[in-house]
């Protein structure tokens, strides 16, 4: 089967413009997972989805950041007024399971521009 | 979140081996994990190992937990130069996993 797929793989946009990254989890996993990986940096946790239950957003750094998980499926990150320091990696994970002994599988990420 | 540290940068030869190490600090961790990440590439699951084990091997790959000292390192036996990535080390105990800022591995001929 398909692995995580993230589109589009890279985005450049102007400041103040939103943008919309789309995630399409493996079939059948339960949880996925948004982070934000900047130059130099670790992973940063955004959001994390599983099953029907409320979202863990507590990662967002801003008002501006926002997801949602359709369907319990394809997940859309949402960054309205973009700013220069939103520019990044973001990657998107599922699990099986969405606990510490599932393997997080990720995508290849959306690498994100602000100019 | 509790933290997870890695040296940022380490450099071998093609053929020695290689011991990228991590520790962290939350000492309720049940899993802790390796990825590797290739230039453009998300990351990739190598191994991982429960914390009630000590030590995993699997190929090239061992996996060494210090439970007490909270040290986990990952070799690389007859490192190649399709080795060369960054390594993250992970912990987790609930379900978003942990990650430490990465290990650049640089494999030279």
């Amino acid at each position: 089967g398909a692995g995580v797929s993230q589109s589009p793989s890279n985005k450049v946009t102007e400041k103040g413009k939103d943008v919309e990254l789309r995630c399409d989890p493996i079939s059948g996993h339960t949880a996925l997972y948004w982070y934000r990986q900047s130059l130099g940096q670790g992973l940063e946790f955004l959001i994390y989805f599983q099953g029907n239950s409320a979202p863990d957003k507590s990662g967002l750094p801003s008002d501006r950041f926002s997801a949602e998980r359709t369907g319990g499926s394809v997940s859309t990150l949402t960054i309205q007024r973009t700013q220069q320091e939103d520019s990044a990696v973001y990657l998107c994970a599922s699990s099986l399971l969405g606990q510490g002994n599932s393997p997080l599988h990720f995508g290849n990420g959306t690498r994100l521009t602000v100019t | 979140g509790e933290d997870v540290e890695q040296s940022l940068f380490l450099s071998v030869r093609e053929g020695d081996s290689s011991v990228i190490n991590c520790t962290y600090t939350d000492s309720s961790s049940t899993y802790l994990y390796w990825y590797k990440q290739e230039p453009g590439a998300g990351l990739q699951l190598l191994t991982y190992i429960f914390s009630n084990m000590d030590m995993k091997q699997d190929q090239r790959l061992t996996v060494l937990l210090n439970k007490k000292d909270k040290h986990l390192s990952l070799r690389i036996a007859d490192t190649q130069t399709g080795d060369s990535a960054i390594y993250f080390c992970a912990e987790g105990s609930g379900y978003a996993l942990n990650f430490g800022k990465g290990t650049s591995l640089l494999v030279t001929p």
